[in-house]
């Protein structure tokens, strides 16, 4: 079954660390990938997103993932957190062939220490 | 706001309850999703509108959950005699075209309990 899998559950950094959240999907075809964010108390929201071209992609407030299609991979990375950045972020794929429907990976929380 | 509106906000119902959702996409957005998060989980994809059709329903979608769009724009979803595992965010969606080079809106959802 076309699945997707988000490595860490909880991940807690402080202030001005590194994040990189791993994100796989398992589908044979050609796929368009996505980073959505759900702050707390708030609806989810697009972050960044993959069709196609340079596999290396720039979203919102800083964040970047980079597609990497021998890995089935689409990690998403930002070089410096804030306690903002406080929320879950959810890794989603749709298969081309699949008529637009999102398949999610089951989310990881962040939680940025001030 | 402009953006996907859906009510109510939360509804809690006793089990064995008709309850009905309701969705309001983005004006003119021709696709509209639903999906179903429960807690610690990534939202699970239920069914699917181009304009006033209903073109995929997932496995997920029993019998007892209907979904419609009768003019192409709202939509409703309706759950009869919930179960307490109904008890979820029911998310809605909705994109401005066909095909997948797109990216969907979702709405703050309805939060279902049913006890």
């Amino acid at each position: 079954a076309q699945s997707v899998s988000q490595h860490n559950h909880h991940v807690i950094l402080s202030e001005a660390a590194s994040l990189e959240l791993g994100c796989n999907y398992s589908y044979g075809g050609t796929v368009n990938l996505f980073w959505y964010v759900q702050y707390p108390g708030q609806h989810l929201q697009l972050l960044l997103k993959y069709f196609s071209g340079d596999p290396l992609v720039k979203g919102i407030k800083g964040f970047e993932a980079e597609f990497i299609k021998s890995k089935f991979s689409f990690n998403l990375r930002k070089p410096s957190v804030q306690w903002s950045d406080t929320a879950e972020y959810f890794c989603a794929v749709i298969p081309r062939r699949e008529g637009g429907k999102l398949i999610f990976g089951q989310g990881t929380e962040l939680s940025v220490k001030p | 706001d402009t953006g996907v509106s859906q009510d109510p906000r939360h509804k809690i119902t006793k089990r064995g309850q008709n309850v009905t959702f309701r969705c309001d996409p983005i004006s003119e957005h021709n696709r509209l999703y639903w999906y179903r998060q429960t807690l610690g989980q990534g939202p699970e994809f239920l069914t699917y509108f181009q304009n006033e059709a209903q073109l995929e329903k997932s496995r997920l979608l029993s019998d007892r959950f209907s979904a419609e769009r009768p003019k192409g724009s709202f939509s409703t979803l309706e759950i009869q005699r919930t179960e307490q595992g109904d008890s979820a965010m029911y998310l809605c969606a909705s994109s401005p075209r066909q095909g997948t080079n797109t990216e969907a809106f979702f709405g703050q959802g309805t939060r279902l309990t049913v006890v």
